[in-house]
């Protein structure tokens, strides 16, 4: 069963900060990897990573694939607080595996 | 352009209670179709997807059932509601089977007491 882990679970910054958050996963066959955000509703896409599109940018948002080790990271650059949110990966396949999350608040 | 749309919005239901959460695409044909759940401080996890009318798979063992009567309608439900199903679910679908993404709906936020 495939499985994805993300890191941290939590995490608080201030205005302007940067974040990196964590995904790892363990797949049987890896198609594509997903970054959703989530506010206080049903989580919106933000980027796919494939094997041929291992790196993302939108705005002050990007994502970069590492398939050596598994991994994805996604990046907010110059946070605001309208990036508090959950953020979510998943492996897609048939159908999406979600890691947990990460909680990003950003404070004024 | 394509829509999910899910009703209602918000339910509060007594355990032991039927439950039918009813799930709409506008502006695609054959989509595949998903129902998720997410407990309080959790992650998403699949409950059942559908690729097509009447085709309905279990992802976990539970009190919930799916169906699909319509190309473009999903239907959860349950003969009788446990604590346990309280949660936020999600419904998304996903289109050409060339494009990976998968889009959801605003939610069904269930409470049962």
């Amino acid at each position: 069963e495939d499985k994805v882990v993300q890191s941290p679970l939590s995490l608080v910054v201030h205005e302007g900060d940067t974040v990196t958050l964590n995904c790892s996963y363990e797949v049987t066959n890896f198609r594509s990897l997903l970054w959703y955000k989530q506010e206080k509703k049903a989580p919106t896409f933000l980027f796919m990573l494939t094997s041929s599109g291992i790196e993302k940018k939108s705005g002050r948002l990007s994502s970069i694939l590492d398939k050596k080790e598994l991994s994805s990271i996604l990046n907010i650059t110059a946070t605001q607080t309208g990036d508090s949110a959950i953020y979510l990966c998943a492996h897609n396949d048939y159908k999406l595996s979600f890691g947990a999350g990460t909680t990003v608040t950003v404070r004024a | 352009s394509q829509t999910i749309h899910q009703w209602p919005a918000t339910l509060v239901q007594p355990v032991g209670s039927p439950l039918s959460l009813e799930c709409t695409v506008e502006g695609t044909s054959n989509p595949n179709l998903y129902w998720y759940r997410q407990a309080a401080g959790r992650g998403l996890q699949l409950l059942f997807y559908s690729v097509g009318i009447g085709q309905i798979s279990s992802e976990v063992p539970q009190n919930l059932s799916a169906s699909r009567p319509q190309d473009r309608q999903f239907i959860l439900s349950s003969k009788k509601l446990l604590l346990s199903d309280s949660g936020f679910y999600l419904c998304a679908w996903r289109g050409h089977p060339s494009s990976y993404e998968q889009y959801f709906g605003p939610g069904t936020r269930l409470t049962v007491t």
